[in-house]
């Protein structure tokens, strides 16, 4: 069953904050967030395994509440170059790496 | 050169006709998965292959068929196309374990008239 993200759509000013959730009706193993900029391929972001770990890179970090079955993705002092559409893809079962997606988070930075 | 090459990049064809897209990878990744993206419907798993002699169904495998040929190659087949076949299609790697990410290649985006 596909994850549900939201919100579908933020807009935003260069330098302001955003969060992006993903939320399951099952239990996950594995969360992966990808970023993909309009007509390109989808770009690795970070993976969260089961054990609650936060992740972070550079200004972009990462939570997993496998309780809650959630992933919240965290964006702070967002620059233009984060501009794009997140998606979350989430794995129920150890090792399986098969992804189902969330339908799409859309951000747009604006100067 | 790209780790993951799909061909063609882009195709037109019409209703009935056979279509072969074909991915290619030189990151030596044993998996290899492909996807269809849909505006507003996110990326939905089509096939997905774990080693040369291992092909899984995904999502939505209906009206597709696949073929991995070797380690490094991997095809998708649409054996009769139709209207709502068209989309982008995107292939992806990635090596063993779940904390290992996919590797997408640039995609090819079809349509079917």
């Amino acid at each position: 069953q596909q994850p549900v993200q939201s919100p579908q759509a933020v807009i935003l000013r260069e330098g302001e904050d955003a969060v992006i959730n993903c939320s399951s009706s099952k239990a996950l193993y594995s969360v992966h967030w990808y970023r993909q900029k309009h007509g390109e391929a989808p770009v690795f972001l970070m993976i969260l395994l089961k054990g609650g770990e936060q992740k972070g890179h550079e200004k972009i970090s990462a939570s997993f509440n496998e309780k809650k079955q959630q992933s919240s993705l965290y964006l702070t002092a967002s620059q233009l170059s984060y501009s794009g559409t997140y998606f979350c893809g989430t794995g129920r079962i150890q090792g399986a790496q098969k992804l189902v997606f969330g339908q799409g988070t859309r951000l747009t930075i604006n100067p | 050169d790209a780790d993951v090459t799909q061909t063609p990049r882009n195709r037109i064809t019409k209703t009935g006709k056979r279509i072969m897209l074909e991915c290619s990878q030189t990151k030596g990744h044993d998996r290899m998965y492909w996807y269809r993206q849909d505006p507003g419907l996110g990326l939905r798993l089509i096939y997905y292959s774990f080693d040369v002699k291992d092909i899984n169904k995904g999502e939505i495998s209906d009206g597709y068929s696949v073929s991995r040929q070797a380690q490094a190659k991997f095809s998708l087949s649409l054996e009769s196309a139709i209207p709502n076949q068209t989309a982008l299609y995107f292939c992806a790697t990635s090596a063993a374990g779940a904390s290992q990410p996919q590797h997408f290649g640039d995609g090819t985006r079809l349509s079917i008239l």
